[in-house]
């Protein structure tokens, strides 16, 4: 059964600084992952989908990876703002499977 | 482009009325959908997904049940809401093929307190 954990669980950095957020699974045979950002009492917005054919994604300031074979990902935000503040999820997709989802880490940009 | 709505935004009910909680999705076909809860400090539980017109599946036992009675229609009920009921509800939408092969687009929740 595959298990989704993010480290860290809560964040705060000051604006400016280029931060890194983890995304560990279990089980190595996954068709694609995604990543999230849900606002307080907000529904969940796509941010990055990586394939797992694929090594990384990149929106803007975003820069997702992807490596199979040791069960990670990270989601790379450069130059942070006050308004990534969020909780970020990761979402494994398995073969054949629904999506599992992770915890979330709590994200605070300080201005 | 496609477009998930779901309403409404906020609910208070008390024990033991029932419920109905609405999904409809736009500008696509024979999507996949999905209902999931979010406890409070808590992650993402699926409780149903449907992959067709009247095909609901569900994935943990529980007092409320899915209908799906058009295509891009999903409808969260339950007769007899209980306190353990609250949380926030969440739909989703992914392209017609099993969730992990493609990606996933969510509504923006409904807000949910059982008194």
């Amino acid at each position: 059964k595959q298990e989704v954990t993010q480290i860290p669980a809560a964040l705060s950095v000051p604006e400016g600084e280029n931060l890194v957020l983890n995304c560990s699974f279990t089980d190595s045979a996954i068709y694609n992952l995604q990543w999230f950002r849900q606002d307080p009492g907000k529904g969940l917005t796509s941010l990055l989908l990586i394939q797992s054919s694929q090594r990384e994604q990149t929106s803007g300031r975003l820069n997702a990876s992807l490596d199979k074979s040791s069960g990670r990902s990270t989601l790379y935000i450069a130059a942070s703002q006050p308004g990534d503040s969020a909780t970020y999820l990761c979402a494994v997709g398995n073969y054949g499977q629904n999506f599992v989802f992770g915890p979330g880490t709590r994200l605070s940009v300080l201005p | 482009s496609q477009t998930i709505h779901q309403w409404p935004a906020t609910l208070v009910q008390p024990v033991g009325s029932p419920l109905s909680l609405e999904c409809t999705v736009e500008g696509t076909s024979n999507p996949n959908l999905y209902w999931y809860r979010q406890a409070a400090g808590r992650g993402l539980q699926l409780l149903f997904y449907s992959v067709g017109i009247g095909q609901i599946s569900s994935e943990v036992p529980q007092n409320l049940s899915a209908s799906r009675p058009q295509d891009r229609q999903f409808i969260l009920s339950s007769k007899k809401l209980l306190l353990s009921d609250s949380g926030f509800y969440l739909c989703a939408w992914s392209g017609p093929r099993l969730w992990g092969d493609t990606e996933a687009f969510f509504g923006q929740g409904t807000r949910l307190t059982v008194v």
